[in-house]
């Protein structure tokens, strides 16, 4: 029973346009999310967080978009550079202590330069 | 500030073996996690220590255990080695909110 899904395997976005990574969760008990990115050879690095009080959060050119009534959440990055070119995975918790977080099996985004 | 190491890189065994793979925590996290990312899969959860004491594991068999150290290192151990053990294994330290993770071990079982 996978409770973070993130259904496109992969994505390829022109440079400079927006690229939108999406993630569903199953459990309503989770209420702290994560984006991490991982790039070949390198453990995941962490990107941008939301907590369920919100529904959206920015840093930059990452936007995390949160809608717990659809249990749907998406990584928006404008705009796409070609470093951006990594895996991106979603990950959910119960709490916000850093806990026991399920992630999903990733999105490998190619932004073309 | 040093990152969470892990240590080999690489490691290739045979059916069967042992492996152990050694992950250090970023100085003052006291918490450790272990992953294990198979090919073409997410992250899979295997174990967290905190305080040297097993808080949590994953749905994994017993051939897969580990320890914490007092000074808050971390072993994990995979016995009788399968094939499909092949993967990379994450390491990572928590603080509030997160995780921190290493550059990982690729295990390789022949």
């Amino acid at each position: 029973d996978q409770q973070v899904k993130q259904n496109s395997p992969s994505l390829s976005v022109q440079e400079g346009r927006i690229s939108i990574l999406n993630c569903d969760y199953t459990n309503s008990m989770f209420d702290y999310f994560l984006w991490y990115k991982k790039y070949p050879a390198e453990g995941p690095t962490f990107l941008i967080s939301i907590s369920s009080i919100k529904d959206k959060n920015e840093d930059g050119r990452f936007t995390v978009f949160l809608n717990k009534s659809a249990k749907h959440l998406s990584l928006h990055i404008v705009p796409s550079q070609p470093g951006d070119s990594a895996v991106y995975f979603c990950a959910a918790s119960r709490d916000n202590y850093g806990q026991n977080f399920v992630f999903g099996p990733g999105t490998r985004l190619s932004v073309l330069p | 500030e040093a990152g969470v190491t892990q240590s080999p890189t690489h490691l290739i065994k045979t059916r069967g073996q042992q492996a152990t793979l050694r992950c250090s925590p970023i100085s003052g996290h006291t918490s450790v996690y272990w992953y294990q990312q198979a090919l073409g899969l997410g992250l899979q959860f295997l174990l967290w220590y905190d305080e040297g004491e097993e808080r949590n594991r994953g749905n994994f068999p017993p051939r897969f255990s580990g320890r914490q150290f007092p000074n808050y290192s971390s072993e994990l151990n995979v016995n009788a080695l399968e094939l499909e053990d092949s993967a990379l294994y994450l390491c990572a330290s928590s603080f509030v909110r997160g995780y921190t993770f290493g550059s990982g071990t690729r295990l390789t079982v022949v």
